[in-house]
């Protein structure tokens, strides 16, 4: 089936530090690519999201890229802060399942202060 | 409420039972999406339902899995004949998309399901 990797599994930084997560897709076809935020105890919100027809993009200290060719997309987090620790999972969607979202298997990211 | 709604929140089981879980989408959500949540552990797919297409069912993980939406709204997630690896918190979701562009999918709380 469809498959999203999604590295590292575990991240530590100093505050202030950047972060980056990355993430590989396998369906081709694939046109929409969230990130969500899941802090403890907590559900699942999305922070940003990109489509296949742009390569970046930025809101604030959050941007991601993406490369179709490759068939990997990232996120960047600069000048991190302690409230940035959490899990981060990065998702694709599935066309031929008509928009399916599926998951990577997030990364836990902790921002020591 | 304007946001997705799991019920029940909690659920304790004893192993062999059969259970439901609830899900209510988003008024308008076209898109439903059920997830399993271990402990610690990332958000695996088990079933997605677009409009009057059939469902995605390739994620569940047995026969004893199974999915219905009713009407186009409500969800019922059944674990029948339930089993100690079937515990972890079971997460809804729902986004407005049409079957060609996806757009936000907001979760819910969560059924956190424990089969003792």
């Amino acid at each position: 089936g469809e498959n999203v990797e999604q590295h590292p599994s575990t991240l530590s930084v100093q505050e202030g530090d950047s972060a980056v997560i990355k993430c590989t897709y396998s369906d081709s076809a694939s046109n929409y690519f969230p990130w969500y935020k899941q802090e403890l105890g907590k559900r699942p919100q999305l922070i940003i999201d990109i489509r296949s027809n742009v390569g970046e993009k930025k809101d604030q200290r959050i941007a991601v890229t993406l490369n179709k060719t490759a068939k990997h997309f990232s996120l960047h987090i600069t000048e991190t802060q302690p409230e940035d620790s959490a899990v981060y999972f990065c998702a694709a969607s599935i066309r031929g399942s008509q928009g399916n979202l599926i998951f990577g298997k997030g990364t836990k990211l902790s921002v020591k202060p | 409420g304007a946001g997705v709604s799991q019920s029940p929140s909690n659920k304790v089981t004893e192993k062999g039972k059969d259970v439901e879980l609830r899900c209510d989408p988003i008024s308008g959500h076209t898109a439903l999406y059920w997830y399993r949540q271990s402990l610690g552990q990332g958000l695996e797919f088990l079933i997605y339902f677009q409009g009057n297409s059939a469902p995605d069912k390739s994620g569940l993980p047995s026969d004893r899995f199974s999915a219905e939406r009713t009407g186009g709204s409500v969800s019922t997630l059944t674990i029948q004949r339930t089993q100690q690896e079937d515990s972890a918190v079971y997460l809804c979701a729902s986004s407005s998309q049409g079957p060609l562009m996806n757009t936000e999918a907001f979760f819910g709380q969560g059924t956190r399901l424990t089969v003792v």
